[in-house]
């Protein structure tokens, strides 16, 4: 069983739709959930980052995790075209000393 | 805002010679890493260092590889000997020292082995 699942996608929704983004992980000792952001041929840029379960929300980003389901998910509200991106989740153990352990990112176009 | 900065962004080698690939991690951070991610396929972890140590390598992070920081700023990953399945794109990370904070990510090298 791989540690995190992601569904690649590609997922394509007009602007101003709502996006859900999703990873499952194996191991329920994971703490640390992140969401980062990856634009082509770039490097990963974080935009969320939560410990424990429930929501955390910035701006127009709602990351949210159920640890008893071991569920990880990012909401983007009123998506725009610059939100076109892969998004990719990544955990780890404790405190981010560790390494990150990523999914494999989901592909996401917002159309105008 | 303070980022982690990576040298070069393109590197073209032919196969079984070296490379260094340069970073230059926020400034108060304590804690590098470097990761890889070959062309369609997820990020992976390499090496994590942490007080002139390495602290974690992967599977992947054999003889052929080694890390060092060299100066109070650098962070370099040094492959030996090249082969072609290790084109990718190499990137650095940084953390500081805080519980809550995470790693932030330079903008990669892209590493073509030919």
């Amino acid at each position: 069983q791989k540690e995190v699942e992601q569904d690649p996608g590609p997922l394509s929704v007009p602007e101003g739709a709502i996006v859900s983004l999703n990873c499952t992980y194996s191991n329920s000792a994971f703490q640390y959930f992140m969401w980062y952001r990856q634009y082509s041929r770039k490097g990963p840029e974080l935009l969320m980052y939560t410990y424990s379960s429930g929501n955390k929300e910035d701006g127009r980003f709602t990351a949210q995790v159920d640890k008893s389901s071991k569920y990880i998910s990012l909401f983007i509200r009123d998506s725009q075209p610059s939100d076109s991106a892969t998004y990719l989740c990544a955990i780890n153990f404790s405190g981010g000393y560790n390494k990150l352990i990523f999914g494999a990112g989901t592909r996401l176009a917002v159309h105008p | 805002e303070p980022e982690v900065t990576q040298t070069p962004s393109h590197q073209v080698t032919q196969m079984g010679q070296e490379v260094i690939l340069r970073c230059v991690p926020i400034s108060n951070h304590l804690y590098f890493y470097w990761y890889r991610q070959i062309l369609g396929q997820k990020v992976e972890f390499l090496v994590s260092f942490y007080n002139n140590e390495i602290s974690e390598k992967s599977e992947i992070f054999d003889d052929q590889f080694s890390v060092e920081r060299p100066d109070g700023s650098n962070f370099t990953l040094k492959i030996r000997s090249t082969k072609l399945e290790d084109s990718a794109m190499y990137f650095c990370a940084s953390k500081g020292t805080g519980v809550l904070e995470t790693q932030y990510f330079g903008p990669g090298t892209r590493l073509l082995v030919l």
